[in-house]
């Protein structure tokens, strides 16, 4: 149990469908995180939250919209995705302030467009 | 290793030896560097981290060197075993716009024979 839940697992979806990625962490922390994990690139950070605020947005496609409702939730909304979208996507957290300090993963969504 | 599937680099290791696995890192202004393990199907994990200030730190059966000048990291198993076959990588937390970004290397991953 890592303190960090992502739903669901594993999504296969069309290109032309909505669908949406939930991360929730369980450790009061105040910053999440997504990243994609491809086969063609290493961990690629993709958006930041702290205290609900995005500070980054790593030059993601708009087809990719986060939304970061409370400290604790974390979604990412996929819309007319491409098949190059498919990836494991990893949701982080961890606390900002006091000094640095890991983040903390979930098990990541398996995403396959088709 | 699967959920990465990049020509990562290979480190394979005798069970019951000792495994180096090394990193470079480009951001001078980074002050805090941690390895991760990540498993086939899992998100990454955290095995221990360092901050600039340090060159050396020590867990169990793991110690990572931290050599600033010329910017490289390194993770050592001590009496490595099946377990620890895996995806290892480094991440320097890299300070930004009042937050903090993790920055992930491309990983190695380490086989352990038997």
């Amino acid at each position: 149990e890592t303190g960090v839940t992502q739903t669901p697992r594993h999504l296969v979806m069309g290109m032309t469908n909505k669908k949406s990625l939930k991360c929730e962490q369980h450790l009061g922390h105040n910053a999440m995180y997504w990243y994609k994990q491809s086969a063609k690139k290493p961990l690629e950070l993709m958006f930041v939250y702290n205290f609900k605020e995005q500070t980054e947005n790593n030059s993601v496609p708009s087809r990719f919209s986060p939304e970061c409702p409370n400290s604790s939730h974390l979604f990412l909304h996929l819309h007319t995705l491409q098949p190059e979208d498919s990836a494991l996507y990893l949701c982080a957290s961890s606390q900002i302030g006091g000094g640095n300090t890991e983040a903390f993963f979930g098990q990541g969504t398996r995403l396959t467009v088709v | 290793g699967e959920s990465v599937g990049l020509h990562l680099p290979t480190l394979s290791v005798q069970e019951g030896d000792n495994s180096i696995i090394n990193c470079a890192y480009s951001n001078s202004a980074s002050d805090y560097f941690i390895w991760y393990k990540q498993e086939s199907g899992k998100g990454p994990q955290f095995i221990i981290d360092i901050r600039s200030n340090m060159d050396k730190r020590q867990g169990q059966r793991v110690t990572v060197l931290l050599n600033k000048t010329v910017k490289h990291l390194s993770l050592q198993i001590a009496a490595t075993q099946p377990g620890d076959s895996a995806v290892y990588f480094c991440a320097e937390n890299k300070p930004y716009s009042g937050t903090y970004k993790y920055i992930f290397g491309t990983g190695t991953r380490l086989k352990v024979l038997a």
